[in-house]
């Protein structure tokens, strides 16, 4: 199973949107919106941010948004802040049962 | 508070087996799967299979078929990952984290640091 493609980095002035991207096959998105998204600070534990597809955990910012279309799955942030500053990778379950990260996105806050 | 506290750093032979464990705590354990991700020096996130917190259902990914086990003991409260005949390449840290939903993963251990070398 490969990885979901997500681009390398992504930078952004604060208080701007940025969206990741992340590309998979019909295999890996399937019939299912089961996407998520997870947040990782340099030598610290990921976080969830959002799960399929759009939903926000609870004490998650409504700065981050998730959406799909076809094989794409996107996390958009808003309103862009110093904190955001970490590397983003998607999720998705697969037609087979198993669960395949995206190559992950390093977002810059310039 | 729903938390997880997994065993402390493991240096390794090659050839060698480990074994990471994940306490957990602040919820029905038993109620959950957990899953089991790596992570290599600079690199991203893999993840390597999935358990139930009652040990009833399973999946691996294929890479890591043969060489792991993952098993729970509802009695602890306790999940644990076993890796066989290590390699230089399992280099990683090593997350437990809950299985909430089909394929979304909250809370996570702070990571087992497993160093194979010779």
């Amino acid at each position: 199973q490969s990885a979901l493609t997500q681009p390398a980095s992504v930078s952004g002035s604060p208080g701007q949107s940025i969206t990741i991207s992340c590309t998979g096959t019909t295999s890996d998105f399937g019939a299912f919106n089961y996407v998520s998204w997870y947040q990782q600070h340099p030598d610290k534990a990921p976080k969830l941010m959002i799960y399929d597809v759009h939903n926000r955990p609870s004490g998650v910012s409504d700065r981050f948004s998730g959406s799909k279309s076809g094989n794409t799955a996107s996390l958009t942030i808003s309103g862009l802040q110093t904190e955001d500053e970490a590397d983003y990778y998607c999720s998705s379950y697969t037609s087979i049962s198993t669960l395949v990260f995206g190559t992950g996105t390093k977002v810059t806050v310039l | 508070q729903v938390h997880l506290v997994q065993s402390g750093a493991e240096v390794k032979k090659p050839g060698a087996s480990v074994k990471v464990s994940c306490q957990a705590s602040g919820f029905t354990f038993r109620n959950y799967g957990v899953t089991w991700v790596r992570q290599a020096p600079g690199q991203g996130l893999e993840w390597m299979g999935w358990v139930g917190g009652n040990n009833g259902n399973f999946n691996f990914a294929q890479k890591f078929q043969g060489r792991v086990t993952m098993t729970t003991d509802t009695s602890t409260n306790t999940a644990y990952m076993e890796l066989t005949s290590l390699k230089s390449d399992d280099t990683a840290v090593y997350y437990c984290a809950r299985k909430v939903g089909t394929n979304w993963f909250d809370p996570w251990g702070q990571g087992t640091l497993v160093t194979v070398s010779s």
